[in-house]
């Protein structure tokens, strides 16, 4: 069955204790995003990946780092979680259609529910 | 950027009834996904459909590409059907483009 897999799905964290979001998808999808989802604000992007070794900044990226070493994972990495990134986090991943920049179905992992205190 | 706008905002329902749900973008795309956000804040997937109509059992969805718009429909509606569904877009960037959403409630 084709899918992304986020872990954990809830996570209560204090101010400054690194954690890692951890995402896998299973269906050699060269693309693989992170998306935050605030009230009022919608979903926003992150980071995302085109590729193995190779990520770049989404429209709100301060705070989180990622990492592309394989192409079945993208962990969301927060050095020093602050309560302003409490939120509901989403990873997603699709097939990108080379030669025009289009995507194929995107697919979504279950969310991962962060509270920092 | 591309601007994606969702109406009605809210929609309140008798179950049984149907419904229309419209997304506008201002912008060609190569994708437009629907999604239905669960009360336990799932996205689930609907229906990958950049151009054309798909039907899947009650919902089906068409999307007219050259006019801007997609629109989602609801039959014979269920209070499981309650939630936030949201379209979103990409237009040949890196960036998936979320509507602000439509919150359907279905009264039993």
């Amino acid at each position: 069955e084709a899918q992304v897999t986020q872990n954990p799905r809830y996570l209560i964290t204090v101010t400054g204790k690194k954690l890692t979001v951890t995402c896998s998808q299973n269906m050699n999808h060269e693309y693989m995003s992170w998306y935050r989802q605030d009230p009022g604000l919608g979903l926003r992007q992150i980071y995302y990946s085109m590729n193995v070794e190779v990520t770049d900044k989404g429209d709100v990226p301060e705070g989180y780092k990622v990492s592309r070493k394989e192409k079945r994972n993208f962990p969301l990495i927060l050095e020093s979680p602050s309560p302003n990134q409490t939120s509901l986090y989403f990873c997603a991943s699709s097939f990108r259609i080379s030669g025009t920049m289009g995507d194929t179905e995107a697919f979504f992992g279950q969310g991962t529910r962060l509270t920092v205190v | 950027g591309i601007q994606v706008e969702q109406s009605p905002p809210d929609l309140i329902l008798q179950e049984g009834a149907n419904s229309t749900l419209r997304c506008n973008f201002s912008d060609s795309v190569n994708n437009l996904q629907w999604f239905h956000q669960n009360p336990w804040g799932q996205l689930i997937n609907l229906f990958y459909i950049p151009s054309g109509t798909k039907q899947n059992g009650r919902l089906s969805a068409t999307t007219v590409a050259t006019e801007r718009y997609s629109l989602l429909y609801i039959s014979s509606s269920q209070t499981t059907d309650s939630g936030v569904y949201f379209c979103a877009v990409d237009n040949y960037g890196q960036n998936f483009v979320f509507g602000p959403g439509t919150r359907l409630s279905v009264l039993p």
